[in-house]
């Protein structure tokens, strides 16, 4: 399998649940990041986590709970979430010109987790 | 704060035609540009990306170019096709590492055939 692969695709959730959505890419990439797309609104950056070390949290909730157990792994654990959190959570990795493959960073997107919270 | 604006928001032309997308930003001192495109309920696909020291990049019916001092970017296609209609969508980064791309809202384009 290549790229970067997001599970579930799709999720509905109660505001008392716990879930996580997962995503792993195949490209050797050394960074990765968690997106929200709303609906009307332009993608905005959740997290960052370059080698595996978390570089940015653009003011998250705490209900938004990130992993990053390897390079190649990461989740994005949900809780106690809000009807507005209903979004399309995207994924994506790049390889960083601070890596050792000298990377572009270039950023490859997954196709998405779609939530909806009830 | 840098911000991101694609013009038109919505665009509908005619199979054949050559089409340019519009992207401006307010922070000139960019690393890099990078263009998507996004089918419906998809993610995205990355089409092309510049870096600021490029003015421009070609990858088959696609040119981007980047003028960093007037703060613009566009994407040009050429005879369009049915299967371009997407929404295509415009990303800067401010800082090399670990990428904090600011997305611009996208322009939906529909190629009639």
């Amino acid at each position: 399998e290549t790229g970067v692969t997001q599970t579930p695709r799709h999720l509905v959730m109660g505001m008392t649940n716990k879930k996580s959505l997962k995503c792993e890419q195949h490209l050797g990439h050394n960074a990765m990041y968690w997106y929200k797309q709303s609906a009307k609104k332009p993608l905005e950056l959740m997290f960052v986590y370059n080698f595996k070390e978390q570089t940015e949290n653009n003011s998250v909730p705490s209900r938004f709970s990130p992993e990053c157990p390897n390079s190649s792994h990461l989740f994005l654990h949900l809780h106690t979430l809000q009807p507005e959190d209903s979004a399309l959570y995207l994924c994506a990795s790049s390889a960083e010109p601070s890596g050792l493959a000298g990377g572009t960073g270039e950023l490859f997107f997954g196709e998405g987790s779609r939530l909806t919270v009830l | 704060k840098q911000e991101v604006t694609q013009i038109p928001a919505a665009l509908s032309v005619p199979e054949g035609e050559n089409l340019v997308l519009n992207c401006s930003f307010t922070d000139s001192a960019i690393y890099n540009l990078q263009w998507f495109r996004q089918d419906p309920g998809k993610g995205l696909t990355s089409l092309l990306l510049i870096q600021s020291s490029q003015r421009e990049q070609t990858s088959g019916r696609l040119n981007a170019s980047l003028d960093k001092s007037s703060g613009r970017s566009t994407l040009y296609i050429a005879a369009s096709q049915p299967g371009d209609s997407a929404t295509y969508l415009c990303a800067v980064s401010n800082v090399q590492g670990a990428q904090k791309l600011v997305f611009g809202q996208g322009t939906r384009l529909t190629i009639n055939p």
